[in-house]
């Protein structure tokens, strides 16, 4: 079975930093493309970034480029997503959702529980 | 940046078909995917490639795509179908997402 467990979410400043995780297991985490994915409280998603299997391709949402780093441990199936001078606007649900290639094209065919990362003062 | 807009509301009696619609600049041209995402839930893939159904998601569901809308139809509504719907598609290589479709079945 296929799961993904988010954690590290939690109450940070303005200007503050955050480092989330994901768990992976129940499939190949080291040939899979993996996302992050938020949702500002009572908004619509939003994708936040993009790392490939390998970590040669990365890819950020303009909203969090420069200030976001994500990154991964194949070793320990997990993802990663650094998160450095923490806006308001960055309050959200924070989910990492595996990317399933369906020959050329792909879609986010399994998602975590989220964690939330509430930035305030 | 490219974006896809969707409907804010739908509604829809039970046992009709219900449209939900993503429009975006020749979004024809790319394939399109859609999710469902009940209160307090995470999202869940309904539908990838413009059309196709991942195993587990009922033949209700089913989607297309032509010129500048993409279209989700559910068959036969059911009161378990009530949840906001996102499409989704690629403008090269940034993913974009529209802004939630909330579909009352009523």
């Amino acid at each position: 079975e296929v799961q993904l467990v988010e954690s590290g979410g939690g109450l940070v400043q303005p200007g503050g930093s955050l480092r989330l995780s994901c768990a992976a297991s129940g499939f190949t985490f080291s040939s899979t493309g993996m996302n992050w994915v938020r949702q500002a409280p009572g908004k619509g998603l939003e994708w936040v970034s993009y790392i490939s299997s390998s970590s040669n391709t990365i890819y950020y949402a303009d909203s969090v480029k420069g200030r976001f780093t994500i990154s991964r441990d194949n070793a320990k199936n997990s993802l990663y997503l650094q998160m450095n001078s923490l806006r308001d606007e960055d309050t959200a649900v924070y989910y990492c959702a595996r990317e399933r290639d369906y020959g050329g094209n792909s879609a986010f065919d399994y998602w975590g529980q989220g964690t939330l990362v509430t930035v305030s003062s | 940046s490219y974006e896809v807009t969707q409907p804010p509301s739908v509604s829809v009696s039970p046992g009709q078909t219900a449209s939900i619609t993503c429009s975006g600049d020749k979004l024809g041209d790319k394939y399109t995917c859609w999710y469902q995402q009940k209160p307090g839930q995470s999202p869940v893939l309904v539908i990838y490639e413009d059309s196709k159904r991942p195993s587990g998601i009922p033949e209700r569901f089913s989607g297309s795509n032509s010129g500048s809308t993409a279209t989700l139809t559910i068959s036969g509504t059911q009161a378990m179908d009530e949840a906001d719907y996102y499409c989704q598609a690629w403008d090269s290589s940034i993913v974009v997402f529209g802004g939630g479709t909330k579909l009352t079945v009523l």
